[in-house]
């Protein structure tokens, strides 16, 4: 079966460094997403990993260890808008279908 | 350019109305996925269409839902004899390749409420 883990929710201050992380458990990976989405809104692309190892754009950075069956995501420098839901996605194409997996999604709250 | 358009944004229906969901991809693109949402929960993929066919459909459940992206106009949901479950959000996106799912963009969403 296909399954992402990541944990349901997040804590940390302004100014500071969070990392959430995403197992996951699929055939015929291709690569891992990072969506951010705020509370009524639409997700938005973050970032993709198609190889191993750390992908940075701006503040936010994503990691991939395709051995591991793991990736994270790196929030630099928060800010008071960062609060919001992050999913990790993989594409399966198992079966033969373009099909995208997302994870439950992880809640991220900043604090002042 | 605009981006993906999803109308309507909130559409109420009573159980054993129909919902229709229409979704606009972003220009040049023609590539829509449709994904379902429950509060508190992850996206659901449901279905995967180009222009004019069906690729993949496996996240969609065989009865009372279909979709289609005709070769002119918007890529619609059809939900037939609504029930209180279908309640969820209904985001689409789309990207300009075949290949490139991994950057797709999303629509605003439509939140259906059946009462």
């Amino acid at each position: 079966g296909q399954s992402l883990e990541q944990p349901s929710e997040v804590t940390a201050v302004e100014g500071a460094i969070v990392q959430i992380n995403c197992t996951y458990q699929t055939s015929g990976f291709y690569g891992l997403s990072w969506y951010q989405q705020h509370d009524g809104g639409a997700p938005t692309f973050l970032s993709y990993n198609a190889l191993d190892g750390l992908e940075e754009t701006g503040r936010f950075s994503s990691f991939l260890s395709r051995s591991d069956s793991y990736g994270y995501l790196l929030l630099q420098e928060l800010q008071m808008k960062d609060s919001a839901s992050y999913f990790c996605a993989v594409r399966d194409e198992n079966t033969g279908g373009f099909k995208t997996i997302f994870g439950a999604g992880t809640r991220l709250f900043v604090k002042a | 350019n605009a981006g993906v358009m999803q109308n309507p944004r909130h559409l109420v229906r009573r159980r054993g109305q129909e919902a229709r969901l229409r979704c606009s991809p972003m220009k040049g693109h023609s590539h829509v996925y449709w994904y379902r949402q429950l509060p508190e929960e992850g996206l659901k993929f449901m279905v995967y269409l180009q222009k004019e066919n069906i690729i993949d459909e496996s996240g969609m459940p065989k009865e009372r839902f279909s979709a289609e992206f005709p070769k002119e106009g918007p890529s619609i949901l059809r939900i037939q004899q609504v029930v209180r479950g279908d309640s969820a959000a209904y985001f689409c996106a789309s990207s300009p390749l075949a290949g490139d799912q991994e950057t797709q963009y999303f629509g605003p969403g439509t939140r259906l409420l059946v009462l």
